[in-house]
């Protein structure tokens, strides 16, 4: 079966600090990891994934991702952070049996502070 | 490129009361996801379709919610009655059937039973 383990609830860092996001998975088969984030009061939005290939990825509004299969790891990096990247993110996996269904982490919120 | 749409973005009803959610996914999708996304239980699968067809409602809470997909581009989500406890936001997301594709969610509705 497959799970996701997000650590830490909360995240706080200072404008200009890195921001670190953690996240590990369990998966039976292949994973296919996918980070997304969530504005106040909208839907959630794709930030990048992972699939096949280069295991450094990059997303949008300057993050990036490393999958580590030896770790079972896919952190959520920035090394500059920006008050606007004050949100809810999420870390997700392919689930088992096909159609694209994705088990989603509880989700980290990530505090800037000035 | 149009998004998922969902409407209402907002619904204030009585418990006892029918609430019926609306989702148009975005053209050329043939997998439709619905979710709730709650303080206390984070993001839940409620149910999702590929090709218009009920694959996987083991996530839908009882028999008070029902959810149909008529045709490609459009879907619904019922509760019948609805009770205080079904206060949540409802996202309504959808995707290729490739697992390596993202999931596209929509701004959510803002559902609240007195």
């Amino acid at each position: 079966a497959q799970s996701v383990t997000q650590l830490g609830s909360h995240v706080s860092v200072s404008e200009g600090a890195l921001v670190l996001l953690r996240c590990n998975y369990s998966s039976s088969v292949p994973p296919y990891l996918f980070w997304y984030v969530q504005y106040p009061n909208q839907g959630l939005q794709l930030l990048l994934k992972y699939t096949t290939g280069a295991t450094l990825v990059k997303g949008i509004n300057g993050f990036e991702a490393e999958f580590k299969k030896s770790e079972t790891s896919f952190h959520l990096t920035k090394p500059s952070a920006h008050m606007s990247d004050a949100a809810e993110y999420f870390c997700a996996v392919r689930g088992s049996g096909g159609y694209n269904k994705l088990i989603f982490g509880a989700g980290t919120r990530l505090a800037v502070h000035p | 490129d149009a998004g998922v749409i969902q409407s209402p973005r907002h619904e204030v009803t009585e418990m006892g009361q029918e609430v019926t959610l609306r989702c148009k996914p975005i053209s050329g999708h043939n997998s439709l996801f619905w979710y709730r996304q709650t303080m206390m239980r984070g993001l839940e699968l409620l149910i999702y379709f590929n090709n218009n067809v009920p694959i996987d409602d083991s996530g839908m809470p009882e028999d008070r919610f029902s959810a149909k997909m008529p045709n490609a581009s459009f879907s619904t989500l019922k509760i019948q009655p609805s009770e205080p406890r079904d206060s949540a936001v409802y996202f309504c997301a959808s995707s290729f059937e490739n697992s390596n594709q993202p999931q596209h969610f929509g701004d959510g509705t803002r559902l609240s039973i007195l």
